[in-house]
């Protein structure tokens, strides 16, 4: 079983700055399989990056995803109010078919 | 646009069986898998299983044992039971269009409360 390790649990920035979140995984995952959400409180998540880098439809472009292997990130370059919310790594794999990380909270400093 | 509306009992005793279900419009239900995810209150999400226009179904090895999920092609409905819940059962449940290999769209989710 695959599991994604996501850090730091939480992430306490000014409006402005950047944020770099870290999605390690167990075992080595196939790139195309890595998505990242956004959750805000009290809403349903929300796709913002699939295959690792590419973003979703409507996602403004200061969200961007890299990475490959066990070692994925996802970068926030300037924090806009909005952006403050729980962010989720998810893995496509085989057994289990799907595993999601434990998120990490961003949150205004 | 896609939408995925669902419903179901929202309060259950020890024991009986959650029952949820997800009306999809918007997209075809053919050609991709549908799931349930759910999230317990303050804490992260869990893939529960999906299930495709075929009747195709995977599980999360961690539910499989309580956990049916079908659907209803002519309705575009996809649905989910839960036996013998407990209160670990808690959560908000979300139907989701996927795996693709991730989840592009979620419907606003059901909070179910599991209490006697």
């Amino acid at each position: 079983e695959i599991v994604l390790t996501q850090s730091p649990g939480t992430l306490s920035l000014s409006p402005g700055q950047r944020a770099t979140l870290s999605c390690r995984a167990s075992q080595s995952v196939n790139s195309a399989y890595l998505a990242w959400y956004q959750q805000r409180p009290g809403q349903a998540p929300r796709l913002l990056i699939y295959g690792a880098s590419t973003r979703a439809t409507g996602i403004p472009d200061r969200f961007s995803g890299s990475g490959y292997g066990t070692d994925f990130t996802l970068t926030i370059s300037r924090l806009e109010p909005e952006d403050y919310a729980v962010y989720y790594c998810q893995q496509y794999g085989s057994s289990p078919r799907v595993t999601f990380g434990q998120g990490t909270k961003v949150e205004i400093k | 646009q896609v939408q995925l509306q669902q419903w179901g009992a929202g309060l259950l005793r020890p024991s009986e069986t959650l029952s949820l279900t997800c009306n999809v419009s918007g997209v075809s239900f053919s050609g991709f898998y549908w799931s349930w995810i759910r999230q317990p209150p303050g804490k992260g999400l869990e893939w529960i299983g999906d299930i495709n226009h075929s009747g195709n179904t995977n599980y999360n090895s961690s539910l499989k044992s309580r956990v049916t999920i079908s659907a209803d092609t002519s309705k575009n409905e996809f649905s989910l039971k839960v036996r013998s819940v407990t209160a670990a059962d808690t959560a908000v449940y979300y139907c989701a269009k996927g795996p693709g290999w991730e989840f592009d769209h979620w419907g606003p989710g059901n909070l179910v409360t599991v209490s006697s």
